[in-house]
């Protein structure tokens, strides 16, 4: 099945900077690869999306970048906010062999941004 | 409703003692999925619900472990004789349609086993 590798676990940066967050995925059929925000207390939340057969995809302070190649993904925010900080989950999702497939989750990151 | 409702939001119980959880998908979405989330260890996959089909189980990390989804809506994860390391948050999402896209979380039930 599907394994998702998450780094780095915990994640501090000043207000202002970029954040960068990099998963790795081993299933070369995964097709799909979302990112979820986890505020302290709160439910998991959509945040950005993307497709295998987009590279990249921007939504205003975040983007998401694709190598299929090497099979990893990355969260790219920019500009980072004390609302910001919060658990950051990357996932995998895709047919595998035929059989069902299913959202595999990192294990998260905690950004934490100080002002 | 709004949202995915999650109920008890805490539930405090005694090891061996078995526990109900419940879940309020979004009307009208077809897939449901319930994750367990434990300090460090992200989101674990445990049961997958899609309209009609067999639930894909091949997450439950025990024969204790269950769930049902009732008339494609509400669904109960039942936990018989639990156990210390049941201790988790329990989380449920529901989705529009079949392509795992679009999970929309509950607010979960924390799980803490004594």
């Amino acid at each position: 099945g599907e394994n998702v590798e998450q780094h780095p676990s915990t994640l501090s940066v000043q207000e202002g900077d970029s954040a960068v967050i990099k998963c790795t995925y081993s299933d070369s059929a995964s097709n799909y690869f979302p990112w979820y925000k986890q505020e302290l207390g709160k439910r998991p939340q959509l945040i950005i999306d993307i497709r295998s057969n987009v590279g990249e995809k921007k939504d205003q302070r975040i983007a998401v970048t694709l190598n299929k190649t090497a099979k990893h993904f990355s969260l790219h925010i920019t500009e980072t906010q004390p609302e910001d900080s919060a658990v950051y989950f990357c996932a995998a999702s895709g047919y595998s062999g035929g059989s069902n497939y299913k959202l595999t989750f990192g294990k998260g990151t905690l950004l934490t941004v100080n002002p | 409703g709004a949202g995915v409702s999650q109920s008890p939001s805490n539930k405090v119980t005694e090891k061996g003692k078995d526990v109900e959880l419940r879940c309020d998908p979004i009307s009208g979405h077809t897939a449901l999925y319930w994750y367990r989330q434990s300090l460090g260890q992200g989101l674990e996959f445990l049961i997958y619900f899609q309209g009609n089909s067999a639930p894909d189980k091949s997450g439950l990390p025990s024969d204790r472990f269950s769930a049902e989804r009732t008339g494609g809506s509400v669904s109960t994860l039942t936990i018989q004789r639990t156990q210390q390391e049941d201790s988790a948050v329990y989380l449920c999402a529901s989705s529009p349609d079949s392509n795992h896209e679009k999970l929309f979380f509950g607010s979960g039930t924390q799980l803490s086993v004594l």
